[in-house]
């Protein structure tokens, strides 16, 4: 089973700076890496799939990065509906398919 | 409108079974594989089980292996998960989640999730 390690556990913030997470495979996931967004009371939703390539209406402040077993979320300017949870998770080697724990992302 | 709407969720003492429903709309359904997901109260998410496209495999997570069922209607565009023997380490918030397909096998729509919880 591939595990997968996000951090940090919370970062804290400011409207419109950046933020940072990065998460990290017991080993390589090739591209096969994806970003999702919790926000309580919602619908999980797909923010990144194949490590960069955004989803559909996904905005352009939204970014990732990485390859083999290390991978980054930027976030480049925190707007306040994106104060969340967020985890990844890859597909490349199943079953099981595996998330990190999470990183929330709180105002500061 | 494209989504999955949950159903089913509720509390259930430990030992006993529940079966949750997920009603797919706006997608043809019967051409993806789809998957359960959960959350427990504090942790993070979890996956659960996933169906082929035309429900001939089924994959399990090893802690409900042999306890839970996932199964399919493609006629009815819905999806279920049958859980017997349900222990209090099963209360969570159930998501169904459709596979984005194209052989990439992660989750490009959600539910808004069932609750269940186990509890005497």
């Amino acid at each position: 089973e591939i595990v997968m390690t996000q951090s940090p556990a919370t970062l804290s913030v400011s409207p419109g700076e950046r933020a940072t997470l990065s998460c990290r495979a017991s080993q390589t996931v090739s591209s096969n890496l994806a970003w999702y967004q919790l926000k309580p009371g919602q619908a999980p939703r797909l923010l990144i799939y194949g490590v960069s390539t955004r989803a559909t209406g996904i905005p352009a402040r939204f970014s990732g990065s990485g390859s083999g077993t290390d991978f980054t979320l930027t976030i480049s300017s925190l707007q306040s509906e994106d104060f969340a949870v967020y985890y990844c998770q890859q597909y490349n080697k199943w079953p099981p398919w595996t998330f990190g724990q999470g990183t929330k992302v709180e105002i500061k | 409108q494209v989504q999955l709407v949950e159903s089913g969720g509720g509390v259930v003492q430990p030992g006993r079974s529940l079966r949750l429903s997920c009603a797919a709309s706006g997608f043809a359904f019967s051409n993806f594989a789809m998957h359960w997901v959960r959350q427990a109260p504090g942790r993070g998410l979890e996956w659960v089980a996933t169906i082929w496209y035309d429900g001939d495999t089924q994959y399990y997570a090893g802690s409900v292996k042999g306890r839970f069922t996932i199964s399919r209607d493609n006629s009815r565009k819905m999806l279920s998960l049958h859980m017997n023997s349900l222990r209090d380490d099963d209360t969570a918030l159930y998501y169904c989640a459709k596979d984005f397909g194209h052989s990439d096998y992660f989750f490009d729509l959600w539910g808004q999730g069932a609750l269940v919880t186990v509890s005497s």
